[in-house]
């Protein structure tokens, strides 16, 4: 699966939109681009995937540049409750066998009031 | 539809005890992966079942075992414990675990080892 890089940390002004980067340059054709998101000590969050249009569902959007070298997940009116490590991370969903999820380091988001 | 479920959610053991973790998947779900998270390594892979066989295994040692039963729950086991073990263990569920499937997380079983 293609590496990811997302920066460390972001803050979001509470009912702004958040705007969650991630490069994935070395990313290949049949690999998709998955967003979870861990809220403090809890288990991850699955939010949204997609392969190269973009993608909306009732908690995010997803944008894939047209390369789809790098995405954005954006929250549309972040919340407090939207505190959270956000992973992105691409893989390959196609081909036999199961598959395990490698989680880097995310993004830690703090929404302020 | 009930999410993924994980008992207990919190445990205190100590050193050399052993102990067991439970998982049921979301209805309908077949494929139980297993992950262990900590602040120094982050989230890691440790193994994965599926019509309670294992289809996958992680880099952890044999003390870190698990199995799945016909209704697809699943648990796993860590024999003689050490202070390392100390972690959030998560389980999730997926349909059948094959690549185009999305995998769902409980809320994991916070594990101290004293």
């Amino acid at each position: 699966d293609a590496k990811t890089t997302q920066p460390p940390s972001m803050d979001c002004a509470e009912g702004r939109a958040a705007n969650l980067p991630c490069n994935h340059s070395t990313i290949s054709g049949n690999e998709y681009v998955y967003w979870y998101r861990q809220i403090h000590s809890q288990g991850p969050q699955y939010i949204i995937h997609g392969l190269k249009n973009n993608e909306t569902n009732e908690m995010a959007s997803l944008i894939i540049t047209e390369d789809r070298k790098s995405s954005t997940l954006i929250l549309p009116h972040a919340t407090l409750r939207d505190t959270a490590v956000y992973y992105c991370i691409v893989r390959v969903h196609s081909g036999a066998g199961s598959y395990q999820l490698t989680f880097g380091k995310g993004t830690k988001l703090s929404v302020i009031p | 539809k009930a999410g993924v479920t994980q008992t207990p959610r919190y445990l205190i053991k100590t050193r050399g005890q052993q102990v067991t973790l439970s998982c049921s998947p979301i209805s309908g779900h077949r494929s139980v992966s297993w992950y262990q998270q900590t602040p120094g390594q982050g989230l890691q892979f440790l193994f994965e079942y599926f019509s309670e066989t294992q289809r996958n295994k992680g880099n952890f040692p044999g003390r870190f075992s698990g199995r799945q039963f016909s209704n697809s729950r699943s648990e796993m086991n860590v024999s003689t414990l050490e202070l390392g073990d100390s972690a959030l263990y998560l389980c999730a569920s997926s349909l059948v675990g094959l690549k185009g499937d999305t995998q769902y997380f409980g809320p994991g079983t916070r594990l101290t080892v004293l």
